[in-house]
């Protein structure tokens, strides 16, 4: 019974595409989050939902838009893809400073 | 300088040995520390959760968090070939976002 799960798991693209990964927490947990791990595994956030409002984005580019439908949901589109957005990208929840859960990841490579 | 140091590894030890981890800090409004476990090609997976400073123990796992230091450490007892994995420490201020360190690569040889 997945907590967090995400599609595609891999997605492979070309330059200048446009692409989404979507997310799905079944743990009722009111806050969600994009992560981006790079080549050298560093985690770091991209943006947070708080029960569908948007209360972080950290100086992400304007192509990636992100977008809850509702607090169990959040998806990723990306905007003309570029080769640095190759990486792995993690969807996360939590709830009430809790523990944070990740999700499995999506690989993607832009070539 | 970032905000979570964390030795990049790769760290082996024989099968058997202790596994001592950890992370050094700047911000002291750090206060939920995490240790996450990831495989390759896999998610991050909670390990161990502290809030404050103090002790902590799971199992074959021991967290501890000195805040005065701004360290904190993670020891897995009993190491085996399945703890193979990167360590990822991650920590939070006000609860509602993870700064992780950039892991330390672990192997335990049988």
């Amino acid at each position: 019974d997945t907590a967090v799960s995400q599609t595609p798991k891999y997605l492979v693209t070309q330059m200048g595409n446009d692409k989404s990964i979507k997310c799905e927490q079944n743990l009722g947990h009111d806050t969600m989050y994009w992560y981006k791990q790079d080549s050298k595994k560093f985690l770091k956030i991209m943006f947070s939902y708080n029960n569908k409002e948007l209360i972080i984005n950290e100086t992400v580019p304007n192509r990636f838009s992100p977008k809850s439908p509702d607090k169990a949901h959040l998806n990723l589109h990306i905007n003309s893809l570029e080769l640095g957005d190759s990486a792995v990208y993690f969807c996360a929840s939590s709830q009430d400073r809790g523990y944070w859960f990740f999700g499995p990841g999506t690989r993607l490579t832009v070539l | 300088q970032k905000e979570v140091e964390q030795d990049p590894g790769p760290l082996s030890v024989p099968e058997g040995a202790i596994v001592s981890l950890n992370c050094t800090y700047s911000n002291s409004a750090f206060q939920y520390f995490m240790w996450y476990r990831q495989y390759s090609r896999k998610g991050p997976e909670l390990l161990m959760y502290t809030y404050s400073s103090g002790n902590k123990e799971d199992g074959r796992f021991t967290a501890q968090v000195d805040k005065s230091s701004k360290y904190i450490s993670l020891f897995i007892r009993d190491s085996q070939p399945s703890d193979s994995a990167t360590y990822l420490c991650a920590m939070s201020a006000a609860g509602n976002k993870l700064t992780f360190g950039g892991g330390t690569r672990v192997l335990v040889k049988p």
